[in-house]
């Protein structure tokens, strides 16, 4: 089976943009979680879906959103860019939406914002 | 909600040593703790995980343990390569997945 694909993998933008996020998630799986990581606050949770929906939402500003499709390929967005966003941003699939799911990362996408 | 305190930050080692890695969890519903390790560039791939219902787990020269009562695990690593050189992460599955702050591990040929 092929892995977590995640598009683009490096993305430059400047302050006040916005971008999306691609992700796709291992094939059969449902349930798609996105994190931000930093070198300084590590590991992030931004949000979960599940069969289209948002299940849990991590400690983030509005200007963080994202959304599931049909096929459990999910987009994240970050609106009006801040030097702060800079950062790894890491998709993970897995089966269910069950606590204790094995998940499984993509590559990650390298956002600079300048 | 949950909040996992890893140590060491770095951890250099010798080939051929062991590596231990501790974590602690705050939340007492947490009943999954999964491994990941980190490599350059690279997203983190899980190598090894356990749940609440054990307490030790071995893959190969990958161990982990589990304390319940005390909140924390552990990772062992023997008889290490320089390949295992990357960062490990620790984390608890309380209401979403919640990591330590990693740990670098090098290992000097």
């Amino acid at each position: 089976k092929a892995g977590v694909t995640q598009t683009p993998r490096y993305l430059i933008k400047t302050r006040g943009q916005q971008v999306t996020l691609s992700c796709s998630p291992i094939s059969g799986h449902r349930s798609v979680s996105w994190y931000q990581q930093t070198p300084g606050q590590g590991l992030q949770f931004l949000f979960e879906y599940f069969s289209e929906t948002q299940r849990n939402k991590g400690n983030f500003p509005g200007r963080f959103s994202g959304r599931q499709f049909s096929n459990s390929r999910s987009e994240m967005n970050v609106s009006t860019l801040e030097l702060g966003d800079s950062a790894l941003y890491l998709c993970a699939s897995s089966l269910e939406d069950r606590g204790g799911d094995t998940q499984y990362f993509g590559p990650g996408t390298r956002l600079t914002v300048l | 909600g949950e909040n996992v305190e890893q140590h060491p930050s770095t951890l250099s080692v010798q080939e051929g040593d062991s590596a231990v890695i501790k974590c602690t969890y705050s939340d007492s519903a947490s009943n999954y703790f999964p491994w990941y390790k980190q490599e350059l560039g690279k997203g983190p791939q899980l190598i090894i995980d356990i749940r609440s219902n054990v307490g030790e787990k071995k893959d190969q020269r990958i161990a982990v343990t589990l304390n319940k009562t005390a909140k924390h695990f552990s990772l062992h690593i023997t008889e290490t390569q320089p390949e295992d050189s990357a960062v490990y992460f620790c984390a608890a599955n309380g209401s979403t997945l919640t990591f330590g702050k990693g740990t670098m591990l090098l290992v000097s040929p």
